[in-house]
């Protein structure tokens, strides 16, 4: 059963710092998503990594994949307050069928 | 363009009641997926239709659960003899396939069972 363990899941930061969340994941897959889901709204795809060594950037933002060590992380740099929201990660249950499995997702709540 | 659609956008109904759920995908996607989100159990994966072919169902958590896609396109989700543990968030997604089987997903239908 594949599982999808995101850490922290709560994370509250200062404007101006860096924060990295991970993304663990217990079976082999090649592909992985970052969304952003802010309250009361669905979830926004940020990034799609979909091989070994992967890495997207937008705006603050970096993702990166690591399919060996079964690991995705999303960098924050440079937070702002813009960037406060849920951010789940989700894996491919496996690749034929694009099943996604979800992280519990990380609630960050950045602070002026 | 237009992203995935679902009506109602909130449905309050009383336990036993059945409800329909419905979901427009973007056009020309493909697939279409259904899950749910909810406090106790985060995402999960419902339910899967790709193409012609027969639905992934392995999903739904009960037999009360079924769903359909007619004409490729609309899919609607059924939900019989509600039950409170139903409350939830129904996320439907739909994705164009290759390269990326990035999803995209509509803004949810929140069910209440009272």
């Amino acid at each position: 059963e594949l599982k999808v363990e995101q850490n922290p899941l709560f994370l509250s930061m200062q404007e101006g710092k860096n924060y990295t969340i991970y993304c663990n994941y217990s079976t082999t897959s090649d592909r992985l998503y970052w969304y952003r889901q802010d309250p009361g709204k669905s979830l926004e795809s940020l990034f799609v990594l979909l091989s070994n060594g992967a890495v997207k950037q937008e705006g603050r933002l970096m993702a990166s994949l690591d399919t060996k060590a079964r690991l995705s992380t999303l960098h924050i740099t440079a937070a702002v307050h813009d960037l406060s929201a849920t951010y789940f990660c989700a894996v491919d249950m496996w690749g034929g069928a694009q099943k996604l499995v979800f992280g519990q997702g990380t609630r960050l709540t950045i602070n002026p | 363009g237009a992203g995935v659609s679902q009506s109602p956008s909130n449905k309050v109904t009383e336990k036993g009641k059945d409800v329909e759920l419905r979901c427009d995908p973007i056009s020309g996607h493909t697939a279409l997926y259904w899950y749910r989100q909810s406090l106790g159990q985060g995402l999960e994966f419902l339910i899967y239709f790709q193409g012609n072919s027969a639905p992934d169902k392995s999903g739904l958590p009960s037999d009360r659960f079924s769903a359909e896609r007619t004409g490729g396109s609309v899919s609607t989700l059924t939900i019989q003899r509600t039950q409170q543990e139903d409350s939830a968030v129904y996320l439907c997604a739909s994705t164009r396939g290759q390269p990326s089987y990035e999803q995209y997903f509509g803004p949810g239908t929140r069910l209440t069972v009272t």
